[in-house]
């Protein structure tokens, strides 16, 4: 298995535009997550799905983060416009429900520059 | 406001000796509590878990302790070896949420040799 794999690794952009950051989760899992990583605020809990439909968003920041997830196996989290205070790590997890609890297996992430 | 609480940035711990990590939670609603280790560049992996039931959890060099009385937890790591130099994070799932992690702001252990 080829985990979960997240596009693109690296992403600078100016001010003002828009960022589209991507998702493939693990065959087979039903939960799809996407956290923010600063030095602040730790691990932030934006968004997550369930058999792809949005289940609890109340950690996306603003009006300006939007996520999509249209099938099982693909998400994107949009930024627009974005601006310098998003500039973060994203990462997208999945997991499958189990019996206790499921550990997440997390992407490599996207580290965002917004300049 | 942080539910879940690494109070210490950073940790420096002699190769072959005991690394302590420590986390404090306030929402007593947490069922399950784990700890994931992440290398820079990469996302954080599963380390060990333990649920709220039970007081130790043991595996290999890895052992989560909790005390729910004072709402903390530690991760105990014995001996220590170079390749555990990472960032660590504490994590906690609230009770019947199966599908919602919180974690903590992480900290980071240096081995030194």
């Amino acid at each position: 298995d080829a985990g979960v794999i997240q596009s693109p690794r690296h992403e600078v952009t100016e001010m003002g535009q828009e960022v589209t950051l991507r998702c493939k989760p693990i065959s087979g899992h039903d939960y799809l997550f996407w956290y923010r990583q600063t030095m602040m605020r730790g691990l932030e809990l934006l968004i997550y799905f369930n058999n792809n439909v949005p289940i609890d968003d109340s950690g996306m920041p603003e009006d300006r983060f939007s996520a999509k997830m249209p099938n099982a196996s693909f998400s994107t989290l949009k930024i627009q416009p974005s601006e310098p205070r998003d500039s973060a790590v994203y990462f997208c997890a999945s997991s499958f429900p189990g019996t206790n609890v499921s550990p997440l297996h997390f992407g490599n992430g996207t580290r965002l520059t917004v300049t | 406001d942080q539910q879940v609480k690494q109070n210490s940035p950073s940790l420096s711990v002699q190769e072959g000796r005991i690394s302590i990590l420590n986390c404090d939670y306030t929402n007593s609603m947490f069922d399950y509590f784990l700890w994931y280790k992440k290398y820079p560049a990469e996302g954080p992996t599963f380390l060990i878990s333990i649920s709220s039931i039970k007081d130790k959890n043991e595996d290999g060099r890895f052992t989560v302790f909790l005390n729910k009385s004072a709402k903390h937890l530690s991760l105990h790591i014995v001996p220590s070896q170079p390749g555990d130099s990472a960032v660590y994070f504490c994590a906690a799932r609230p009770m019947g949420r199966d599908d919602k992690i919180i974690f903590g702001k992480g900290t980071r252990l240096h081995i030194l040799p």
